[in-house]
């Protein structure tokens, strides 16, 4: 298994502003992924945080909007940027320890724009 | 493009039923399933992974069956109970789709005194 901690666990926050969740595991793990939930929908995969190197986002997702830090094999950040109320969900964190592994998910940080 | 579909989206059970979750996905070509339960405004739980090669998964009271040719996977309970109330999620891997999990929409159950 992974012990995932993120940070915040909640937040509200005003329109126009931006907001970084932090994302750290308990040992190293290769892949790293960030999910958004909308209220009351499933989860949609946002981007793979690759460390050292960019980001691979989905389609709709972009780094202006989601900018995403990998320094090393245990931490990542995602920025939600330039806030509106349409970005109120829950964003999770996940990790895999290798490709096709189980994959093990943070509590998730819960996001209010107003 | 892989879809998924959980039913029933609700069930509400006494305490001590049997019970059966259903997930369906359009895509065969799968390289694992995942079930996870999620409590009310929280993260997501691993309870079963099942890889394409795999018929069935148990853990406890849990069993997870995959039949990837008519693209269904169960999730039995056995003996429910009120802790089990959560939302179940299924999540599928596809070959050759990167590392994406693709989720349905949950089944929401309600275990009863």
């Amino acid at each position: 298994s992974a012990v995932i901690s993120q940070k915040p666990s909640r937040d509200i926050c005003q329109r126009g502003t931006s907001l970084t969740i932090q994302c750290q595991v308990d040992s190293q793990v290769t892949m790293m992924f960030w999910y958004r939930q909308q209220p009351g929908q499933s989860l949609t995969l946002i981007a793979t945080a690759n460390q050292g190197s960019e980001a691979t986002y989905e389609s709709g997702f972009v780094i202006d909007k989601f900018p995403i830090s990998r320094p090393n094999l245990t931490f990542s950040t995602l920025t939600v940027s330039n806030m509106s109320p349409e970005d109120s969900s829950i964003y999770l964190c996940s990790v895999e320890r290798g490709a096709g592994t189980e994959a093990f998910f943070g509590q998730g940080t819960r996001l209010t724009v107003v | 493009k892989q879809e998924v579909t959980q039913i029933p989206a609700a069930l509400s059970v006494p305490e001590g039923e049997n019970l059966v979750l259903n997930c369906s996905f359009t895509d065969s070509a799968i390289y694992n399933l995942q079930w996870f339960r999620q409590d009310p405004g929280k993260g997501l739980t691993s309870l079963l992974l099942i890889q394409s090669s795999q018929r069935e998964q148990t853990s406890g009271r849990l069993n997870a069956s995959l039949d990837k040719s008519s693209g269904r996977s169960t999730l039995y309970i056995a003996a429910s109970q009120p802790g089990d109330s959560a939302t179940y999620l299924c999540a599928v891997k596809i070959t050759g789709g990167g590392n994406k999990l693709t989720f349905g929409t949950g089944t929401q159950l309600k275990v009863e005194l």
